[in-house]
C-alpha cells in the first residue's frame, strides 16, 4: 500500500531538548509538507519542499528546521527555540505541488511537553 | 482568514439523515477547493475536490457545492452513517504555488445512532 508514514506516534520533548519528527512517503511525490494543527484552528503551514534539497519557509517556520535529503523523506526537527511546540504535526505530499492536486496526510505525530 | 477559536462549530445529525457542512472561503481568485475528513488521532483524509469552473461535484454519498459569487463552498453527505463522524474541512487553493493552501478549522459533525 502507498501512504505516508510518521513517526513515532506520540513524542514527549524535555525543556530545551531538539526532536525529530519522522515523515516517509512512497507516493513517488516531489512535493512534501509539515503542517501544525492547534485546537479549533486549521492547519498552518511550517516548512514545505517542492523538490530533493529544495525547502521554503511556510508561515510558521520559527523554532523549527527541516531537510529533504531523499525524495521520500521530510524529517522534522523541533528545537528549544520553539517555546510552544506542544501539538499535532501532519505531514502531507503532493505529486506536484498543491496547485489543483490534493494533499495525501500521514496519521500525525502529537508532541508534548515533559 | 484563520479562525483563532478553540471550539469547532458542531453538527449533529440523526443516522440516515443528510448533513450539510458549510465552509466560507475569502479569496475570490482561489480557484481550487477541497474537502477533508479528519478522525480522532488520524490525518486528514481527502473526500472530494471542485475547480471553480465547476458549481456542484458529485462521489459517492458526497457532493460539493460551489457558490462563487458569495464565496461558499458546502458538503453534503447523503444518509449520514456513525462512521461519518468526524471534523470535515475544507481548503481552498489561493495560487499555483506550494504554500497558498489555506485550511479552515473545520467542522465536527457528531451521527447520532
Amino acid at each position: 500500500d502507498g501512504g505516508i508514514t510518521q513517526s513515532p506516534k506520540y513524542l514527549f520533548r524535555k525543556e530545551g531538548q531538539n526532536v525529530t519528527l519522522s515523515c516517509e512517503q512512497n507516493l513517488n511525490h516531489d512535493a512534501m509538507y509539515w503542517y501544525r494543527q492547534d485546537p479549533g484552528q486549521g492547519l498552518r503551514l511550517i516548512y514545505y519542499s517542492q523538490i530533493v534539497n529544495d525547502f521554503q519557509k511556510g508561515d510558521i517556520a520559527e523554532g523549527y528546521s527541516v531537510s529533504r535529503e531523499k525524495k521520500e523523506s521530510f524529517p522534522l526537527t523541533v528545537t528549544s527555540a520553539q517555546k510552544n511546540p506542544t501539538a499535532f504535526y501532519l505531514c502531507a505530499s503532493s505529486i506536484a505541488g498543491a496547485s489543483n492536486q490534493p494533499q495525501h496526510f500521514g496519521d500525525g505525530t502529537r508532541l508534548s511537553i515533559l | 482568514g484563520e479562525s483563532v477559536g478553540l471550539h469547532l462549530p458542531t453538527l449533529s445529525v440523526q443516522e440516515g439523515d443528510n448533513s450539510i457542512i458549510n465552509c466560507a472561503y475569502s479569496n475570490s481568485a482561489s480557484d481550487y477547493f477541497i474537502w477533508y475528513k479528519q478522525e480522532s488521532g488520524k490525518g486528514p483524509q481527502f473526500i472530494i475536490d471542485i475547480r471553480s469552473n465547476m458549481d456542484k461535484r458529485q462521489g459517492q454519498r458526497v457532493t460539493v457545492l460551489l457558490n462563487k459569487t458569495v464565496k461558499h463552498l458546502s458538503l453534503q453527505i447523503a444518509a449520514t452513517q456513525p462512521g461519518d463522524s468526524a471534523v470535515y474541512f475544507c481548503a481552498e487553493n489561493r495560487g499555483a504555488s506550494y504554500d497558498k493552501v489555506i485550511f479552515g478549522p473545520g467542522t465536527s459533525l457528531s451521527v447520532i445512532p
